[in-house]
C-alpha cells in the first residue's frame, strides 16, 4: 500500500536551474510533510518540512508546496547546485500515528 | 551538532543467525524509530518505540524482530533468524516530540548483507 508515492525515478536539471520535484499522497489524515535528502550509503538528511495549515515554507534555496485538495506536494530548489545531486525522499505523517511514510525517492542529478 | 550514531556500519552474517544492531539516539529525544531499505527500493518502516515500549509496528516486524533500550542510551534492534530477504540498509532514527513538532534524525545506517 504505497501511501506516499514519488512517481518520477530521476530527473537531471542544469546548474543554476530550478529542479521541481514532485511528490503524492493518498491518505487524507497526512497533515505534516517533510522532504529528506540522502546520498550513497548515508542516512537520510532532513532538508524542509511543512504542515497542513500552511501552502508554502521556504528556507534559503528550498520551497515546500503543499496542494492539499490535490494531495500533492513538491520541492523546488532554486538555483540548482551540483552539490544537490543526491536522492529525494518526500515523507508524510499523521498526527494520530508515530510513524513517517516515505515515497521511493527521486535521484535528482544536477550537471555543471 | 547532536547526532544519531549506529553500530557496526556493515555486518555479513549467514542465514539463520541473529543479529543486533544497534543506535545510539539523539539524547534528549523521546521517540526512536528502525526503517530499512532495501537496494534499489524505498524507505520502509520497520517500528516505533516510545516510554519503553513499541508504538506502531509495521506487518515487516514479525516474530523474527524485537527491539529494546536496555540501558537509557541504547537502542538495539535484534533479528533472531536472518533470512536472505532481510539484507538491507536499516536506518535508526529518533524525534524530540510527535506530532507537527519535529522531524526525524536519522543515523547513517547499518547495511546487513546475510548470505
Amino acid at each position: 500500500d504505497q501511501q506516499v508515492k514519488q512517481n518520477s525515478p530521476s530527473l537531471s536539471v542544469q546548474e543554476g536551474r530550478i529542479s521541481i520535484l514532485n511528490c503524492d499522497y493518498t491518505n487524507s489524515m497526512f497533515d505534516y510533510f517533510l522532504w529528506y535528502k540522502k546520498y550513497p550509503a548515508e542516512g537520510p538528511t532532513f532538508l524542509i518540512s511543512i504542515s497542513s495549515i500552511k501552502d508554502k515554507n521556504e528556507d534559503g534555496r528550498f520551497t515546500v508546496f503543499l496542494n492539499k485538495s490535490a494531495k500533492h506536494l513538491s520541492l523546488h530548489i532554486v538555483p540548482s547546485q551540483p552539490g544537490d545531486s543526491a536522492v529525494y525522499f518526500c515523507a508524510a505523517s499523521a498526527h494520530t500515528g508515530n510513524q513517517f511514510y516515505f515515497g521511493t525517492g527521486t535521484s535528482l542529478t544536477v550537471i555543471p | 551538532e547532536p547526532e544519531v550514531t549506529q553500530t557496526p556500519s556493515h555486518q555479513v552474517t549467514q542465514m539463520g543467525q541473529e543479529v543486533i544492531l544497534r543506535c545510539v539516539p539523539i539524547s534528549n529525544h523521546l521517540y526512536f524509530y528502525w526503517y530499512r531499505q532495501i537496494l534499489g527500493q524505498k524507505v520502509e518502516f520497520l517500528v516505533s518505540f516510545y516510554n519503553n515500549e513499541i508504538s506502531e509496528k509495521s506487518e515487516i516486524f514479525d516474530d523474527q524482530f524485537s527491539v529494546e533500550r536496555p540501558d537509557g542510551s541504547n537502542f538495539t534492534l535484534k533479528i533472531r533468524s536472518t533470512k536472505l530477504e532481510d539484507s538491507a540498509m536499516y536506518f535508526c532514527a529518533s524525534r524530540s516530540s510527535r506530532g507537527q513538532a519535529g522531524e526525524l534524525f536519522f543515523g547513517e545506517g547499518s547495511r546487513l548483507t546475510v548470505l
